[in-house]
């Protein structure tokens, strides 16, 4: 059972569109990462948040926390080609012992030109 | 510079044998990972290293026997492969829950 649950599996959208990724989970964790991954190569991390309500930006890319901690969003502005990829969540719940990371299935995202 | 690296890239053999992949970080991290990424691209931790203990061992087959000289490095041997084995591994580090840092993977493939 995958304690976090991420949609839309798949996404295609045209280049200068918006997109939002969902990772939801029943669980509270201590911390939550997203990562975004190319083929062929490994998951590359792109933010980390702890805090309720925590909102984080990355040039394009918006990233929240909820509020009680069990579920996150990725919000990306005009996508462009280049944010092709896996959009990966990843994170340690609350009750699990520390350095153990719980995985999403991810987010196919497919931004043509 | 890169900060994890894994060795070799890519793993091709026969049922039956045995083989290891490598991995070292140059992070200073203290914890290490190996996930096991499958055909649908699900990530799944094998094994978790800090500073050389062993602190997370999954529901993984006796055949893999991850070793930790420091910290390094830390080294996964496969013995017996099986065609089920075939997949991507990725070993990665991390410092307390900042996010981890993943190599690059060896596609293990088993004929």
């Amino acid at each position: 059972t995958q304690l976090l649950e991420q949609s839309p599996q798949f996404l295609s959208i045209q280049e200068g569109e918006n997109l939002t990724v969902y990772c939801n989970s029943s669980s509270v964790f201590s911390s939550l990462q997203w990562y975004r991954q190319e083929p062929g190569e490994g998951p590359v991390l792109l933010v980390t948040v702890v805090t309720g309500g925590e909102v984080k930006k990355l040039k394009r890319l918006t990233f929240q926390f909820g509020d009680a901690r069990k579920d996150s969003s990725l919000h990306i502005t005009a996508a462009q080609p280049g944010d092709t990829g896996l959009y990966l969540c990843a994170g340690r719940l609350t009750t699990d012992s520390w350095g153990k990371f719980q995985f999403g299935a991810g987010t196919q995202v497919v931004v043509t030109p | 510079d890169t900060a994890v690296s894994q060795t070799p890239k890519y793993l091709v053999t026969q049922m039956g044998n045995d083989k290891s992949i490598k991995c070292e970080q140059n992070l200073g991290h203290d914890t290490m990972y190996w996930y096991k990424q499958d055909s649908k691209k699900f990530l799944k931790i094998m094994f978790s290293y800090n500073n050389k203990e062993l602190i997370i061992n999954e529901t993984v087959p006796n055949r893999f026997s991850p070793k930790s000289p420091d910290k390094a490095h830390l080294n996964l041997h496969i013995n017996s492969l099986e065609l089920g084995d075939s997949a991507v591994y990725f070993c990665a580090s991390s410092q307390a829950d900042r996010g981890q840092f993943f190599g690059p993977g060896t596609r293990l493939t088993v004929l």
